[in-house]
């Protein structure tokens, strides 16, 4: 089945780590995105990719990292300069003819201590 | 820059009753618009997009979404509501293909639907 997956779904960190949050899809989408999510505030964009190798910075980027070494993968790395690092992380990727239209993925909770 | 306001933060209804959730949007031109639904620790699931034409569109699920220039509104209804349909619900607009901002999504703040028994 085609469709978006995040790896792990809950994710523990100590303060001061470095943690990096898997994205994979297999639907051939040329573009990807990460958001982050917090309570009453809907979805903020991180950063986004819309093809190989380029990515852009979102409204909130400082404190996190991206790569897109490959077109199926765009992994986020929250490092220890993000102030509030404790959220729910969702991922979408987008096919590049379609209208905007972006699939979900299920998300990844992190939870610093 | 566009943006989309979600005047409810929370609608409680019962079931079997009518329901409608309110977007506003700011944007220059026509643009592209969506609702995506939410269950809890869960991703987002498309429930409907328009793009041009007809103004009111159909979605998965019985939902329906009318968009009024006039207005700059995209507000979602659904005629009888199941209990099923409790979670939360985000308007999103998008630019359009070749302009700066034509590749991203800005969602609102969402709204929390609670249905009663």
């Amino acid at each position: 089945d085609g469709g978006i997956t995040q790896s792990p779904k809950y994710l523990f960190r100590k303060e001061g780590q470095n943690v990096t949050l898997s994205c994979e899809q297999n639907l051939n989408h040329d573009a990807m995105y990460w958001y982050r999510q917090d309570p009453g505030q809907g979805l903020r964009l991180i950063y986004y990719s819309q093809i190989v190798n380029d990515f852009q910075k979102g409204d909130i980027a400082e404190g996190y990292s991206v790569s897109r070494e490959k077109k199926e993968s765009f992994p986020l790395t929250v490092t220890s300069a993000q102030k509030n690092p404790t959220a729910f992380y969702l991922c979408a990727s987008r096919r590049a003819e379609t209208y905007n239209e972006q699939f979900f993925g299920p998300g990844t909770r992190l939870t610093v201590l | 820059a566009q943006s989309v306001t979600q005047p409810d933060i929370h609608i409680t209804v019962s079931e079997g009753a009518s329901l409608e959730l309110r977007c506003n949007y700011s944007y220059g031109a026509t643009p592209y618009l969506f609702w995506y639904v939410q269950s809890p620790g869960q991703g987002l699931q498309l429930l409907l997009k328009y793009f041009s034409g007809d103004t009111l569109v159909q979605g998965i699920k019985g939902f329906e979404a009318e968009f009024k220039r006039s207005q700059s509104s995209f507000n979602l209804r659904k005629p009888s509501v199941h209990w099923s349909d409790a979670a939360e619900y985000f308007c999103a607009v998008g630019a359009r293909r070749g302009e700066t901002s034509g590749s991203r999504l800005t969602f609102g703040e969402g709204t929390q639907l609670t249905v009663n028994p």
